[in-house]
């Protein structure tokens, strides 16, 4: 069955560093786009970026752009989440989950099933 | 920027069928899609593209849309139903765009 399991979460000052990973089995890894999709405590749901299944095309909310890089590696099986100049408002735990979509009419629709079991970020002095 | 709304809570008795909406400007124009979550786990999709169930998600929980809104209703609610339910559907109007609803607390009474 699809399995997703994220790492690297953990604790880290403001302006700092952090990668995080999903190893991705089950699946035909490298045939499918993957999502980082992050929740702060107490919060709802918050997509962070998209990479398509060769990274050939990679899309980012506003709130990360410019600090936050996703990649991919198809020979291993596994996503990345590159964070840098973190701030407090990045605490949360993130999720990597598998892209199902759809285009009709040259419409694309994408939505997430599953998701892994997320991995805690909290950005603090 | 685009928004989803949902009312915050819902509640239910039992048994009784609950119904919990997703309004959007886009919706019409693009498909909406439904997550469960229960404390201290990931979200699961339980409806896509409007009213499809996924395997192994139980008949009670259906979709539907109309207009620029669109509604998860579970019919004869239970006890393991209580949990938070989150709508996302897409901004057509920009480049790829993913938006998720503020999220509904249902309580079963």
């Amino acid at each position: 069955q699809v399995q997703l399991v994220e790492s690297g979460g953990g604790v880290v000052q403001p302006g700092g560093s952090l990668r995080l990973s999903c190893a991705a089995s089950g699946f035909t890894f490298s045939s499918y786009g993957m999502h980082w999709v992050r929740q702060a405590p107490g919060k709802g749901l918050e997509w962070v970026a998209f990479i398509r299944y060769d990274g050939s095309n990679k899309y980012y909310a506003d709130s990360v752009k410019g600090r936050f890089t996703i990649s991919r590696d198809n020979s291993k099986n596994t996503l990345y989440l590159q964070m840098n100049s973190l701030r407090a408002e990045d605490t949360a735990v993130y999720y990597c989950a598998k892209d199902q979509s759809i285009t009709i009419f040259g419409v694309v629709s994408n939505w997430f099933d599953p998701w892994g079991q997320g991995t805690l970020v909290t950005v603090s002095s | 920027s685009y928004e989803l709304t949902q009312p915050p809570s819902v509640s239910v008795s039992p048994g009784q069928t609950a119904r919990i909406t997703c309004s959007g400007d886009a919706l019409p124009k693009q498909y909406a899609y439904w997550y469960q979550q229960k404390p201290g786990q990931a979200p699961v999709l339980v409806i896509y593209k409007d009213s499809e169930r996924p395997s192994g998600i139980p008949e009670r929980f259906s979709g539907s849309s109309s207009g620029t809104t669109v509604t998860l209703t579970i019919s004869g609610v239970q006890a393991e139903d209580e949990a938070d339910y989150y709508c996302q559907s897409a901004d057509s109007s920009t480049t790829y765009s993913v938006v998720f609803g503020g999220g509904t607390k249902l309580t079963v009474l």
